[in-house]
């Protein structure tokens, strides 16, 4: 299993602005995911983080939007730029670990992101 | 397109009643299928997954699915809910890419 830290857990923030999600895991992962749920809503995948690569981006979500560090193996962030009230959602972390556990995801406690 | 479907937006069911949350899926190869649960102010969590093998597989709290290949279908049960499974069910399927895909969920109201 995993452990998986997010900061912050709630922000409001203003029109304009950006936010940077930080992620941080317990042990070391190959596979973490950033999703986003907007209000009364499912998951939305976001982008794929790999260690040592460009993120992969789901249609609909682009790079100037949402850059995405991973650094290593145990840490990413996720930016939201240019913020506008749509983007107001709960932004998950979330990592997918070994063959034992293949495809099962461990999810952060999300960041809420009010934009005003 | 892959999709996952869960049908009921939101159940109500009496405490101690049976359960059975539905959950169809259009994939074209052996999907990878999971059911997690989201409760208030909380994370998600699995419940259970099905790889292969035999198809109705058991959980953590009580909760089991059964996949059904020829209906596409992988629905949750439970015998007897408790009151603390009032929470938001999503059911997901893993795609090819390592890509978790997740239906819309489905909202469970327990009643006294």
């Amino acid at each position: 299993s995993a452990v998986i830290s997010q900061k912050p857990s709630r922000d409001i923030c203003q029109r304009g602005t950006s936010l940077t999600i930080q992620c941080q895991v317990d042990s070391q992962v190959t596979m973490m995911f950033w999703y986003r749920q907007q209000p009364g809503q499912s998951l939305t995948l976001i982008a794929t983080a790999n260690q040592g690569s460009e993120a992969t981006y789901e249609s609909g979500f682009v790079i100037d939007k949402f850059p995405i560090s991973r650094p290593n193996l145990t840490f990413s962030t996720l930016t939201v730029s240019n913020l506008s009230p749509e983007d107001s959602s709960i932004y998950l972390c979330s990592v997918e670990m070994g063959f034992r556990e293949a495809g099962e995801l461990f999810f952060g406690e999300g960041s809420r992101l009010t934009v005003l | 397109a892959q999709s996952v479907t869960q049908p009921d937006i939101h159940i109500t069911v009496s405490e101690g009643a049976s359960l059975e949350l539905r959950c169809n899926y259009s994939y074209g190869a052996t999907p990878y299928l999971f059911w997690y649960v989201q409760s208030p102010g909380q994370g998600l969590q699995l419940l259970l997954k099905y790889f292969s093998g035999d198809t109705l597989v058991q959980g953590i709290k009580g909760f089991e699915a059964e996949f059904k290949r020829s209906q596409s279908s992988f629905n949750l049960r439970k015998p007897s809910v408790h009151w603390s499974d009032a929470a938001e069910y999503f059911c997901a399927v893993r795609r090819g890419g390592f890509k978790t895909i997740f239906g819309a969920g489905t909202r469970l109201f327990v009643k006294a």
